[in-house]
């Protein structure tokens, strides 16, 4: 049971046009969400997150959008830069638990 | 550098044989989690430790075991190993059931 799913394996952009990484939960207990990215050989790190009592948390070039009715976040990088090329993960915890839930990640490539 | 440590970086075996995955956590941080990342999906949780006292369960086989020390660092043990637990394990850290979780640079177990 994927309670956590990211449905594009990989996204390629162009360098200074906007990536929108998608992510969708079925867990209804989730209340707070983050995104990771991970590069070859590293481990994952915190990008951002967002309380599900909030819709919108930004943070310099990153901004994740949660649309709770639909179960649905998503996380946009304006400007994309070729740095930016990594697996992004999803994951979602309930504040009254310790586990993170990860989605399978997506593939970020950005193009000079 | 997240502050979490984890040793060897490689660790190749035969099936059968028995490995120990080491992992120090973030200066200050109580809890300990184990992660396992499969090829192409998401990191799947193991289990966390609480200041050395098992805090929550995942889905971790009974072949595998972990426990945290005084110092609290924290070791996962995987026995009667087979070729599907290949995988890459991550531990990581967190002030205490906190949903920021730090992430080492794992340990990629390959069993042949």
């Amino acid at each position: 049971d994927q309670q956590v799913k990211q449905n594009s394996p990989s996204l390629s952009v162009q360098e200074g046009r906007i990536s929108i990484l998608n992510c969708d939960y079925t867990n209804s207990m989730f209340d707070y969400f983050l995104w990771y990215k991970k590069y070859p050989a590293e481990g994952p790190t915190f990008l951002i997150s967002i309380s599900s009592i909030k819709d919108k948390n930004e943070d310099g070039r990153f901004t994740v959008f949660l649309n709770k009715s639909a179960k649905h976040l998503s996380l946009h990088i304006v400007p994309s830069q070729p740095g930016d090329s990594a697996v992004y993960f999803c994951a979602a915890i309930e504040t009254s638990g310790s586990r993170l839930t990860f989605g399978e990640g997506t593939q970020l490539t950005v193009n000079p | 550098d997240s502050g979490v440590t984890q040793t060897p970086k490689h660790l190749i075996t035969a099936t059968g044989q028995r490995v120990t995955l080491r992992c120090s956590p973030r200066s200050g941080d109580l809890s300990v989690y184990w992660y396992q990342q499969s090829l192409d999906q998401g990191l799947q949780f193991l289990i966390q430790y609480y200041n050395g006292e098992e805090r929550a369960k995942g889905n971790i086989l009974e072949r595998f075991s972990a426990q945290q020390f005084p110092d609290l660092h924290s070791e996962l043990n995987l026995s009667s190993l087979e070729l599907g637990d290949s995988a890459l394990y991550f531990c990581a850290s967190s002030a205490g059931d906190a949903a920021l979780q730090y992430f080492g640079p794992g340990t990629r177990l390959t069993v042949l």
